[in-house]
């Protein structure tokens, strides 16, 4: 079946520091990638997502690339910023005839500090 | 703003009682979602409903039913409720069906049982 592995949180980092949070996804066929992000209290939003092999997609200083080969979509940011904080989830929709719902990871939380 | 309404934003009530919440997606987005979260469980998917007809079905309960009415907005209704019913409850839309399309998020419905 398809399935979404994130790494465990909560991941605490000081403010510049170096993100990367793990993301590997089990599915048949083409599935479609996506990170969305859920601020304290407000509901989840789309940070970015790619939709075929080697796709990188970014957003807000953030990126993911699609790798089939691990099948990976790691989500890293070069320095992160204390408004950063939030849980991010990994996502993955999968191949067309499925329809369009999402799987979801775990999610993990992050907590950066000034 | 992701163009997702969800109403009530929050919600109490007791075990063994019935709730509606609503949905409306964005303009002119045919595919509602709905998901649960809840912190044992993460983010389920529920069910999807696309242009009216349901298209694909999740983790709901029996308990659970939902509906896509002609102007596209949807209903979840939650019966015989019970105290692990509590959890938020998210309305998503997309433009079709399909897995490729970006799916955008309501803020939620908090529903608390007692």
């Amino acid at each position: 079946g398809n399935s979404v592995t994130q790494m465990e949180g909560p991941v605490t980092l000081s403010e510049e520091a170096f993100l990367t949070i793990n993301c590997t996804y089990t599915a048949t066929g083409y599935p479609s990638l996506f990170w969305y992000v859920q601020y304290p209290g407000e509901g989840l939003q789309l940070l970015l997502k790619a939709t075929k092999a080697d796709d990188k997609g970014s957003n807000k200083g953030f990126e993911a690339t699609y790798r089939k080969e691990t099948t990976s979509f790691h989500l890293e940011k070069g320095s992160v910023q204390v408004s950063d904080s939030a849980v991010y989830f990994c996502a993955l929709s999968p191949s067309e005839n499925q329809g369009g719902k999402l799987i979801f990871g775990q999610g993990t939380e992050l907590s950066v500090k000034p | 703003d992701s163009g997702v309404t969800q109403t009530p934003k929050h919600l109490i009530t007791a075990t063994g009682q019935r709730v509606t919440l609503r949905c409306s997606p964005r303009s002119g987005d045919l595919s509602v979602y709905w998901y649960q979260q809840s912190l044992d469980q993460g983010l389920q998917f529920l069910i999807q409903y696309y242009n009216g007809e349901e298209r694909a079905k999740g983790n709901i309960l029996e308990r659970f039913s939902a509906q896509q009415f002609p102007d596209l907005h949807s209903e979840l209704n939650l019966s015989s409720l019970e105290l692990g019913d509590s959890a938020l409850y998210f309305c998503a839309s997309s433009r079709d069906g399909g897995g490729r399309n970006t799916i955008y998020f309501g803020e939620g419905s908090w529903l608390t049982v007692v």
